[in-house]
C-alpha cells in the first residue's frame, strides 16, 4: 500500500532563517505531488504541484520554492523565512490518472512557527 | 476562477443530532467534488466524493449529493457521534495538465458534545 511521510512534524524557526520541509511517498511510482499551506483559521491554499521529476508549477508567488529531485520526493524550501510563512504545511500525492478521477492523499503535516 | 464556499463554523451539536454543513461551488467546467476531514493534529483524510451531477457520495454515515442546478454539495449525517468532532473541508477539483487541482473551502469546525 502507499504511504506518505512528512517531516518534521513541528518546527520553530526565526525570521530570516532558511527552511526545508521534506515529503516522500512509498508504494507508487510517478505520482503527482502537491504542497498546501493552511494558515490559522483559514482553508488550504495550493502552493506548488508537480507531475514529474523536475517539473514544478507554482500557484501563488511568494517567498517559497519547491523541488522534486527524485520521483517520490518533494521538498519545500525558503532562503529567508517571513513571519507570514507560519502555518500548517501539508504534502499530498495522487496517482495522476489522466482523464479519470485523481484522488489526493495527504500527509500528517508540518506545523511551522516563524518567530 | 473556481471557488468553494462552505458554512462557517464553529458548529456545536449534541450526540445523535442531525448534521448539515453547507457547501457551494463555482467552477468553469465540470469539477469533481470532495469532502475531506481533519482530525486534531492530523492531515486531511478523504471522507467522500462525487464525480458528476446527481452522484451521491457516502462514507461512515455521511452523505453528500452533487447538485448541479444549485451548485451545491452539502454534507449530512443523520446521527452524529463524539468521534465525528473534526474540521470538515469541502473541495472542488478539476483535472488540468495531468494534475488534480483542488480548491478548498475554509473549513468548518464541528464539535459534538456527549
Amino acid at each position: 500500500s502507499q504511504t506518505i511521510h512528512q517531516w518534521p512534524a513541528t518546527l520553530v524557526q526565526p525570521v530570516g532563517s532558511p527552511l526545508s520541509l521534506e515529503c516522500t511517498v512509498e508504494g507508487t511510482s510517478n505520482p503527482n505531488l502537491y504542497w498546501y499551506r493552511q494558515a490559522a483559521g483559514r482553508g488550504l491554499q495550493l502552493l506548488f504541484y508537480s507531475v514529474g521529476i523536475g517539473q514544478i508549477s507554482s500557484e501563488v508567488p511568494q517567498n517559497l520554492s519547491a523541488s522534486r529531485p527524485q520521483d517520490r520526493q518533494f521538498i519545500l524550501s525558503s532562503k529567508k523565512l517571513l513571519l507570514s510563512d507560519s502555518g500548517f504545511y501539508l504534502c499530498a500525492w495522487s496517482p495522476g490518472l489522466a482523464g479519470g478521477l485523481d484522488i489526493q492523499y495527504f500527509g500528517a503535516g508540518t506545523r511551522l512557527s516563524v518567530l | 476562477g473556481n471557488s468553494v464556499t462552505q458554512m462557517e463554523g464553529p458548529v456545536t451539536l449534541s450526540e445523535e443530532a442531525f448534521l448539515t454543513i453547507n457547501c457551494t461551488y463555482t467552477a468553469t467546467g465540470y469539477p469533481s467534488l470532495f469532502w475531506y476531514v481533519q482530525y486534531p493534529g492530523e492531515g486531511l483524510q478523504l471522507l467522500l466524493k462525487a464525480t458528476k451531477a446527481d452522484d451521491k457520495g457516502s462514507n461512515k454515515g455521511f452523505e453528500a449529493t452533487y447538485r448541479k442546478e444549485t451548485t451545491s454539495f452539502h454534507l449530512e449525517k443523520g446521527s452524529v457521534q463524539v468521534s465525528d468532532s473534526a474540521v470538515y473541508f469541502c473541495a472542488s477539483g478539476l483535472l488540468i495538465q495531468g494534475a488534480q487541482k483542488l480548491v478548498f473551502g475554509q473549513g468548518t469546525r464541528l464539535t459534538i458534545n456527549p
